[in-house]
């Protein structure tokens, strides 16, 4: 199974502030990752696929790497942006999920 | 408007078997997969099988191999998941999801005695 591992485990950061998020897969999943926000109480919300196509977010979130090396940058942290995201591989079966960041207001 | 909807929250006991339904509208329904995740209270997220959009071609996750059926009803347009066997490390909420761009609301399943 591609083990994915997310960084940091929690960011805490200013509204307006800048929120860098790492996700790193065991080997090579090329693009095929996706980038998922959760709300509390609330079901995953597909925001980045293909790794760097955004879906249905503002531009302030942008997607970025390929191969074992991913990035979700949120430019500049609004209060609905305050959540965890997951990444995900959909290179190969199973599909494997990071354990999510949490992003925390400072 | 496109969207999943699920069934309501289930109580079990130990031993039991779940069933939680995925009803689909808005779109073809036949056009896409859906896979079947679930969330234990306060943890990530596990993927947990996917059930294609052609024939109906399963693919399960290891750990649920034995104990997991995933079906579906094209004239219903609902995707369903039966977990068999359940112990409280199952409490959790199911969610299911259209090629994982779209997801249902979430079912919680507790198990309890």
């Amino acid at each position: 199974d591609i083990v994915m591992t997310q960084s940091p485990a929690t960011v805490s950061v200013s509204p307006g502030e800048r929120a860098t998020l790492s996700c790193r897969a065991s080997q090579s999943v090329k693009r095929n990752l996706a980038w998922y926000q959760q709300k509390l109480g609330q079901a995953p919300r597909l925001i980045i696929y293909g790794g760097s196509t955004a879906t249905g977010v503002p531009a302030r979130f942008s997607g970025s790497g390929s191969g074992t090396e991913f990035t979700l940058t949120i430019s500049s942290l609004q209060s609905e942006d305050f959540a965890v995201y997951y990444c995900q591989q959909y290179k190969s079966w199973p599909r494997t999920f990071g354990q999510g960041t949490r992003v925390e207001i400072k | 408007q496109v969207q999943l909807v699920q069934s309501g929250a289930e109580v079990k006991k130990p031993g039991a078997s779940v069933r939680i339904s995925c009803k689909a509208s808005g779109y073809t329904f036949t056009d896409r997969a859906f896979h079947w995740v679930r969330q234990a209270p306060g943890q990530g997220l596990e993927w947990m099988g996917w059930i294609s959009n052609g024939n109906g071609d399963t693919i399960y996750s290891q750990k649920f191999q034995a104990r997991l059926t995933l079906t579906r009803d094209t004239s219903a347009m609902t995707a369903y998941l039966e977990l068999d066997s359940l112990t409280s490390e199952d409490t959790a909420v199911y969610y299911c999801a259209r090629d994982e761009d779209l997801w249902g609301q979430g079912t919680f399943v507790t198990v309890s005695s």
